[in-house]
């Protein structure tokens, strides 16, 4: 079945780095967008960085830009998520999700989230 | 960017239906998707292009549109429906954008 399995996450202290992995399974990963999506402890869904299929294209929302950085390994399957000069906003859970796997023209599938927790 | 209102809220006893609203100026012109989300878990994508439902999602989860309000129905809550529920859509920018999320309670 199609699936998305992250790893990474952990807790960091302002300013520091850490990197999310994403790795797909069960579709043709090179055929796809993947986006990132956070949900801060107790908020809604914030939609995070999106990749076009083939890397060329990347955007970002305004709070990440230039500290985020979204990367892709299509010979391996896999999402990337490398983020710098963390702050203590940036606490949240990190989903990573494709668009438009099974026709479904919307965030389908969806991993199972990894907490990031900024905090000194 | 453009923005996308739920209601917080809406409590519900077994069988009734629910309807939860998103309203936004630019969901005239953008297709919008709805997702459950049921406590510590990912969200699961229930509606797609406005109407379109997704395999494997029951029958009585549907979409429907008209000018800047989109309304997810769920005909008969049971009470593994109660969940959040988040509306989403996209501007040309490209940017995606999330409601606020409404919280169904099924009493």
């Amino acid at each position: 079945q199609v699936q998305l399995v992250q790893s990474g996450g952990g807790v960091v202290q302002p300013g520091h780095s850490l990197r999310l992995s994403c790795e797909a399974s069960g579709f043709t990963f090179n055929n796809f967008a993947m986006h990132w999506v956070r949900q801060a402890p107790g908020k809604g869904l914030d939609w995070v960085t999106v990749i076009s299929y083939d890397g060329s294209q990347k955007y970002y929302t305004d709070s990440v830009k230039g500290r985020f950085s979204i990367s892709r390994d299509n010979s391996k399957n896999a999402l990337y998520l490398q983020m710098n000069s963390l702050r203590v906003e940036d606490t949240a859970v990190y989903y990573c999700a494709s668009w438009g796997v099974s026709s479904f023209e919307g965030f389908f599938p969806w991993g199972q989230g990894t907490l990031v927790t900024v905090s000194s | 960017s453009f923005e996308l209102t739920q209601p917080p809220s809406l409590s519900l006893s077994p069988g009734q239906t629910a309807r939860i609203t998103c309203s936004g100026d630019a969901l005239p012109q953008q297709y919008t998707s709805w997702y459950q989300q049921r406590p510590g878990q990912a969200p699961v994508l229930v509606i797609y292009k406005d109407s379109e439902r997704p395999s494997g999602i029951p029958e009585r989860f549907s979409g429907s549109t008209s000018g800047t309000i989109v309304t997810l129905t769920i005909s008969g809550v049971q009470a593994e429906d109660e969940a959040d529920y988040y509306c989403q859509s996209a501007d040309n920018n490209p940017y995606w954008v999330f409601g606020g999320g409404t919280k169904l309670t099924v009493l």
